[in-house]
């Protein structure tokens, strides 16, 4: 089973900022690699597919990049919306789909 | 689009059975996978398995190997998931989500969660 390992655990960044959020894999999933935003009493959004691909209707914002066993997601210019929790998730090596223990990203 | 709708909250005693189900609309349901994954409280996002409709089979993670059932039925566009033997550790929201039609993909859209409650 491969293993994802996100950090940092909580980001407090202020409105307008960069953030960025990392996600290491045990083992290379090649670009097999899913970002999702989860909000508070919400279900998990996709945001990301194939390492870097936007889904539909994603801001522009909203970046990924890596290959291999290193991964980013990039939020420019963050916005109060983009609080959130969000999980990496490899669908290079199944079963199991594996994800992230996600990161927090809040506002300061 | 595909939306997912599930079905509403359960309570459960222990050692008992929960089955939800997850019904889709959009597309074609026997060209995609429904999979399931769960969140404790508080907790990150766990996947258990997905029905392959093409394969017309599921595949599921080992540690639910011997409780957990996901079928599908393509005549209603429905997919269930049937989990036995509950303890309390299974309390939980549990989510389907669509995936590409060969399994083992990213999830495009998910349906709103089913929270499964089990007390005694």
């Amino acid at each position: 089973e491969i293993v994802m390992t996100q950090s940092p655990a909580t980001l407090s960044m202020s409105p307008g900022e960069r953030a960025t959020l990392s996600c290491r894999a045990s083992q290379s999933v090649s670009s097999n690699l899913a970002w999702y935003q989860q909000k508070p009493g919400q279900a998990p959004r996709l945001l990301i597919y194939d390492t870097s691909t936007r889904a539909t209707g994603i801001p522009a914002r909203f970046s990924g990049s890596g290959s291999g066993t290193d991964f980013t997601l990039t939020i420019n210019s963050l916005q109060s919306e983009d609080v959130a929790v969000y999980y990496c998730q490899q669908y290079n090596n199944w079963p199991p789909l594996t994800f992230g223990g996600g990161t927090k990203v809040e506002i300061k | 689009q595909v939306q997912l709708v599930q079905s509403g909250a359960e309570v459960k005693k222990p050692g008992s059975s929960v089955k939800v189900s997850c019904k889709a609309s959009g597309g074609t349901f026997s060209s995609y996978a429904i999979g399931w994954v769960r969140q404790a409280p508080g907790q990150g996002l766990e996947w258990m398995g997905e029905f392959i409709s093409v394969f017309g089979a599921a595949k599921y993670t080992q540690k639910f190997q011997d409780r957990l059932t996901i079928t599908a039925d393509e005549s209603s566009t429905t997919s269930y998931m049937e989990l036995s033997s509950l303890t309390y550790a299974d309390t939980a929201i549990y989510y389907c989500a669509r995936g590409f039609e060969g399994g083992g993909s990213y999830l495009e859209s998910w349906g709103q969660g089913t929270l499964v409650i089990v007390s005694s």
